[in-house]
Order: C-alpha cells, then structure tokens, then sequence
C-alpha cells in the first residue's frame, strides 16, 4: 500500500521564478492538503483540494496556486519566488478531509530560493 | 483566529522518566485536537486525536492526552519514556467543523538511554 509520495525531493530556484511540486496521495485517498514548514516551525496550511477544487486557504499570497487531478494527485504552483518562500513543502492526504479525519503527510519538498 | 501554542521547544529525559508536554489552543467553539510526532528521518504521523466523548484519549505506543475544555489545553503524556520516543512532537487544532488544521511550533524531545 503505497504512502503519500511527493517529487522532487530537493528543489533550488533564483528569486521570481515559478516553482511545482507534485504529490501523489495514499492509496484510497481523495483529498490532498499542502503545508509549508518554515525551519524550527510548525507546518502551516496553504490549502486542501476535495473534488478538485480548492476548499479552504490559509493566509498565502495569491502566488501560491494548486491543482488537483482526476486521479486525486495534487500540485503546488509557486510564483514569483521569494527568499521567504524556502521552506519545507509538506503534503497530506485523508479521505474526504473532515475535520477529525486523520491526515497522512508525505517526505515533504525542500526548497531552496536563492 | 485559531492558534496552538506548545510551552516547550526543547525537552531531555532519561529513559523511564514521565513525559508531559503542554499545549494550549485558542478556539472558543467545537475542536477536533491532534498531536503528530516525526521520528528521526520518518514522516509526521498521527499519535492520537480527539473529537468527541471521554477526554482522555489514549493512542499510540503508551501515550494519551487529556482534553480539559475549561484551560484550551490539551496535553500529552506518558508515564515512562523509551529512547525510541525521541522525536519531535506537534499539537495541532482543527477548528469549527473546517478543513484547515493548525500545528503548533512543536516540541523536540531527546530521551537519555
């Protein structure tokens, strides 16, 4: 039974440009959450996908985009790089993504804006 | 708006001590409580959680939390821990039937063996 994987695993980017990182859910899954974990942090909700629309944001800038697929993979779309945007990009899958619901986080995608 | 706050960033104990970190959320209505916890070069998983019923929840490995209503806080324990419980441990609230959870900064315990 395959986990939530996430690509790539390190990532480096120059400040103003765009960056995509890629998730794959858990098996049986349909609902994909992306964090961002800045060092010494917590992680930080960006945003969940359900039926592949965007449910609920947390507090990010318009840059930060996403989509999800018919297969429930999702995608996280970064523009305009900042140097504040090198974090920890964590993504979490759950069925159905109900407030008590169990998330299952992935390895996560460090990236690097220098 | 919703926060977690977790009272200690760094914790050390020698194997069998009791374990209890503190966390306290700041929500007036209806929680759904969490606490994560990442092992040396694993991913996050879940500990335990809460959402309804008997306060002390109990999870995973010999730990278990109490949920006290009237203090926001939700701490977590266990009674004696194990080298292997060193990790770094994250409270985390999702509040009012939404889809967003919030993390606390966590806590990095370090167990003495």
């Amino acid at each position: 039974d395959a986990g939530v994987t996430q690509s790539p695993t390190h990532l480096i980017k120059t400040r103003g440009q765009q960056v995509t990182l890629r998730c794959s859910p858990k098996s049986g899954h349909d609902t994909v959450s992306w964090y961002q974990q800045a060092l010494g942090q917590g992680p930080q909700f960006i945003f969940q996908y359900y039926e592949e629309e965007e449910r609920q944001r947390g507090n990010f800038p318009d840059r930060f985009s996403g989509h999800q697929f018919p297969n429930y993979s999702s995608e996280l779309n970064v523009n305009a790089l900042l140097l504040g945007d090198s974090a920890l990009y964590l993504c979490a899958s759950s069925l159905r993504g109900g407030a008590g619901d169990e998330q299952y986080f992935g390895p996560g995608t460090r990236l690097t804006v220098t | 708006a919703q926060s977690v706050s977790q009272h200690n960033h760094h914790v050390i104990l020698s194997e069998a001590a009791s374990l209890e970190l503190g966390c306290n959320y700041s929500y007036g209505g209806t929680v759904n409580l969490f606490w994560y916890v990442q092992y040396p070069g694993q991913h996050l998983q879940l500990l335990l959680k809460y959402f309804s019923g008997d306060p002390l929840v109990k999870g995973i490995k010999g730990f278990e939390a109490e949920f006290i209503k009237s203090k926001f806080s939700f701490n977590l324990r266990k009674p004696s821990v194990q080298w292997s419980d060193t990790a770094e441990y994250f409270c985390a609230v999702n509040g009012g039937g939404g889809f967003k959870t919030i993390f606390g900064a966590g806590t990095r315990l370090f167990v003495k063996a």
